[in-house]
């Protein structure tokens, strides 16, 4: 089994503010990689797939790098929307693993 | 417009059974691998199991291995996962996701509680 690790727990920032989340795999998930975004009382959204491919509908401010082990969701700018939980999730290997979540906060 | 309604939550003792399913709706069912993903109250996201599109595959999480059972009913639209065998652990909200891989369409979930 994958395991995926994010870090921080919890970034505390202010709107306006780049926020940087990070996530690693324990073995190569290739680029088969994705991010959500979750508030609470919500499901899940799709913002990533392939490490880096926007969804539909996803704002700019949002962008997803890396391969193999490392991977990075990045928000230009935070907007006050964007204060929620976020998960990474590889789909390269069976079982499909999720990172445990990075909170970001309105610092 | 995509709509995956969940139904069959609730409440059950330790050792019964839940039949969930997802009503799908606004998108090509056919299409599309479908997947149920649950989280426990104030945890994270877990992968529970996914169907393929004809449904003659299927993946379960260890945790569930030999407990559930994910089936698909093409002509009606509709997924279903039965759980048999329920553990305290199980209590989750379990939504639905088409998809086996990045799931960009979730349902809202539908709560399930394991009391012992």
């Amino acid at each position: 089994e994958i395991v995926m690790t994010q870090s921080p727990a919890t970034l505390s920032a202010s709107p306006g503010e780049r926020a940087t989340l990070s996530c690693w795999a324990s073995q190569s998930a290739s680029r088969s990689l994705a991010w959500y975004q979750q508030k609470p009382g919500q499901a899940p959204r799709l913002l990533i797939y392939g490490a880096s491919i926007r969804a539909a509908g996803i704002p700019a401010r949002f962008s997803g790098s890396g391969s193999e082990t490392e991977f990075t969701l990045t928000i230009s700018s935070l907007q006050s929307e964007d204060f929620a939980v976020y998960y990474c999730q590889q789909y390269n290997n069976w079982p499909q693993t999720f990172g445990q979540g990075t909170k970001v906060e309105i610092k | 417009e995509v709509l995956l309604v969940e139904s069959g939550g609730g409440s059950v003792q330790r050792g019964g059974s839940l039949r969930l399913s997802c009503a799908a709706s606004g998108f090509t069912f056919t299409n599309y691998a479908m997947s149920w993903v649950r989280q426990a109250p104030g945890k994270g996201l877990e992968w529970v199991s996914s169907i393929s599109v004809s449904g003659a595959s299927t993946y379960y999480a260890d945790s569930v291995k030999g407990r559930f059972i994910l089936s698909r009913d093409n002509s009606k639209n509709t997924l279903n996962l039965q759980m048999d065998s329920l553990r305290a652990e199980d209590t989750a909200m379990y939504y639905c996701a088409a998809g086996t891989g990045a799931r960009g369409y979730w349902g809202q979930g539908t709560l399930v509680s394991v009391s012992s």
